[in-house]
């Protein structure tokens, strides 16, 4: 059974940084893409990053271009996003989200819960 | 605002067929393939349709998906009160090189 579960939101000032991290089980973790995905309260979806197999491909909306990096360690089966220069439009639920087939971010077959993250003095 | 534009709110009865649009441009919709979420109240998104008009396994045929040109449309036969929920569109978009979704569209049955 596929599972992905992500951890590390939590509260944080603007400006500041914080990593969030995605544990995947069920799939054999480095042969998809796999992406985050945020939904910010009360609105949709938007698509932040993304990631190829290797991790030597990445991807990023321009929303977060410079100040989001997106990362994996196939030995531990874990996606990482690292954000930095937080603002509060930031603030929003971070899906880690698995990439059906492909070698692009583009349709995702299963997603995790979901971590809360808050940018707020 | 989303790049792609869906209805805010749609509704019906049991029983009934919906239809959801979607609209988008050449550079997302026009060029590549429609995927379609389901999402239900304080859940995470689930692929309902991809690839236009595929379904993902578990995925009842009461849902289909249909592209023309630079739009989409997701029809729900037989509307059941389960699937009253939170729909998006999304499409890998050309000239931001990833996928973009759009705002939403949020269905009830009546």
């Amino acid at each position: 059974e596929v599972q992905l579960l992500e951890s590390g939101g939590g509260l944080v000032q603007p400006g500041g940084s914080l990593r969030v991290s995605c544990a995947a089980s069920g799939f054999t973790f480095s042969s998809y893409v796999m992406a985050w995905v945020r939904q910010a309260p009360g609105k949709g979806l938007e698509w932040v990053s993304g990631i190829s197999g290797s991790g030597g491909i990445t991807f990023y909306a321009d929303s977060v271009k410079g100040r989001f990096t997106i990362s994996r360690d196939n030995s531990r089966n874990t996606l990482y996003l690292q954000m930095n220069s937080l603002r509060a439009e930031d603030t929003a639920v971070y899906y880690c989200a698995k990439d059906m087939v492909g070698t692009v971010p583009d349709y995702f077959d299963y997603w995790g819960q979901g971590t809360l993250v808050t940018v707020s003095s | 605002q989303s790049v792609l534009t869906q209805p805010p709110s749609a509704s019906g009865t049991p029983g009934q067929r919906v239809t959801i649009s979607c609209y988008g441009s050449r550079s997302n919709i026009g060029g590549h393939a429609v995927d379609w979420y389901q999402q239900l109240p304080g859940t995470a998104p689930k692929l309902l349709i991809y690839k236009n008009n595929q379904w993902p396994s578990g995925v009842p045929d009461r849902f289909s998906g249909s592209r023309s040109g630079t739009s989409a449309s997701l029809v729900i036969s037989g509307l059941q009160p389960e699937d009253e929920a939170d729909y998006y569109c999304a499409a890998w978009d050309d000239r931001l090189n990833g996928p973009v979704f759009g705002g939403g569209t949020k269905l009830s049955v009546l």
